[in-house]
């Protein structure tokens, strides 16, 4: 029930834009978005649940496809900041609310 | 506001012997979870507390591990006796009120295990 994400790993010139991908196996109920820097705790982005409007967060924002059983990641004009490995948590009611984390994108952005 | 407190920051000890991890999460949140992190991969739930109550332990190694939550607010994980794939990062996380697929996650910095 692992989600899969893609590309595993993306390398940015600061300002350009990248897309994250996370899906799933099985109809999805949520799907959450955290950033971890290295050495670091995840820190979380954005929750997006079934039927909801996309959300942001500064310039990265994320789209929930019902259909694909798969959300997106979108990080816009990247800055230096946005380098860290993102990871999505796919939850299913069906699955007593557990939140399943994929295997993470790496994302390196540079001046 | 105080996040999720993890202690120790490093761990290294040789196979087959024992270590403990200790937690503390955000005041107030009642749901704590242990979480798995392999060098390179995403974070896997070993165990999951609603107050000190186990709401899910279905990944935990129970021969070796065991964890445990005295009066909801503290936990401790140990692993006994430890094994060359323990070594990871352990993570503890937690939220308000039970993870409701809704709400998030607020993670410590981990105690990175290295087993010789």
């Amino acid at each position: 029930q692992q989600p899969v994400q893609s590309p595993q790993a993306v390398i940015l010139r600061e300002g350009e834009d990248a897309v994250i991908n996370c899906s799933s196996s099985k109809a999805l109920y949520s799907v959450h978005w955290y950033r971890q820097k290295h050495g670091e705790a995840p820190v979380f982005l954005m929750i997006l649940l079934k039927g909801g409007e996309q959300k942001g967060h500064e310039k990265i924002s994320a789209s929930f496809n019902e259909k694909k059983q798969q959300s997106s990641l979108y990080l816009t004009a990247s800055q230096l900041s946005y380098s860290g490995t993102y990871f999505c948590g796919t939850g299913f009611k069906a699955a007593g609310n557990k939140l399943t984390f994929g295997g993470g994108t790496r994302v390196l952005v540079k001046p | 506001e105080a996040g999720v407190a993890q202690s120790p920051r490093y761990k290294i000890i040789e196979k087959r012997q024992s270590v403990a991890f200790w937690c503390n999460p955000i005041s107030g949140h009642a749901t704590l979870y242990w979480y798995q992190q392999i060098l390179g991969q995403g974070p896997k739930l070993l165990i999951q507390f609603q107050n000190n109550g186990v709401v899910d332990d279905s990944q935990l190694p129970k021969d070796r591990f065991s964890a445990e939550r005295l009066k909801g607010v503290d936990s401790t994980l140990k692993i006994q006796p430890a094994k060359l794939e323990d070594s990871a990062v352990y993570l503890c996380a937690s939220s308000l009120v039970f993870q409701g697929l809704n709400e998030k996650l607020f993670f410590g910095s981990g105690t990175q295990l290295s087993v010789l």
